[in-house]
């Protein structure tokens, strides 16, 4: 059981490119997550999707698209990256209560 | 102002001291309250979670909730060097709400 997984681990793009962060989970989880984390910020939510089929913003979207590809998978795009996207990104996924999240390893992201 | 405040630290201890942990909040609607732990380079983890007020208790960890005061407490009793991490508070208002996550208070724990 790998429970959730990202990929990559790391990633350092230029500004302007694009890029694809993949989310796996194999819990067989309804609901998942993407956060994102910075210092003194905390943890704050990007996007989410409360079921296949189904994504909703969160409090950060800007910038960012996410597709629920099934019910194991969900990745975060960024279509044309820019320095204030430097950040940890955490996918993280639940089938109960949204306080019991299980969260991947993180892709830490530098954006020059 | 944050809905969710919690000092960053770093807090140093020494090995076997009892280690308070503590959040404020401003939104009188969270309900559900957790800790998180964070190891260096890793995910968050959940450690404890507590419905409403008062008190839950797991091992060496107790969780404290005051919603008259809108403050939480994660207390470590006997804190060992393994418990070396941050630690993040997090509510919501009901179970199937999004978290509000604190930014997290650095702990060492030394030999």
């Amino acid at each position: 059981n790998a429970g959730v997984t990202q990929t990559p681990k790391f990633q350092v793009l230029k500004t302007g490119q694009s890029m694809t962060l993949q989310c796996a989970q194999d819990m067989n989880h309804n609901s998942m997550y993407w956060y994102r984390q910075d210092p003194g910020m905390g943890l704050r939510l990007i996007y989410y999707s409360a079921s296949e089929g189904t994504t909703d913003k969160g409090e950060v979207p800007n910038g960012y698209n996410v597709s629920r590809l099934n019910k194991r998978e969900f990745s975060l795009r960024l279509e044309s990256a820019a320095p204030s996207q430097t950040s940890v990104y955490f996918c993280a996924s639940t089938d109960g209560p949204t306080y019991e999240q299980y969260f991947g390893p993180g892709t830490r992201l530098t954006v020059t | 102002q944050k809905e969710v405040e919690q000092d960053p630290g770093p807090l140093s201890v020494p090995e076997g001291a009892i280690v308070s942990l503590n959040c404020t909040y401003s939104n009188s609607a969270f309900q559900y309250f957790m800790w998180y732990r964070q190891y260096s380079r890793k995910g968050p983890e959940l450690l404890m979670y507590t419905y409403s007020s008062g008190n839950k208790e797991d091992g060496r960890f107790t969780a404290q909730v005051d919603k008259s005061s809108k403050y939480i407490s994660l207390f470590i009793r006997d804190s060992q060097p393994s418990d070396s991490a941050t630690y993040l508070c997090a509510m919501n208002a009901g179970t199937a709400s999004k978290l509000t996550f604190g930014t997290g208070t650095r702990l060492q724990v030394t030999l």
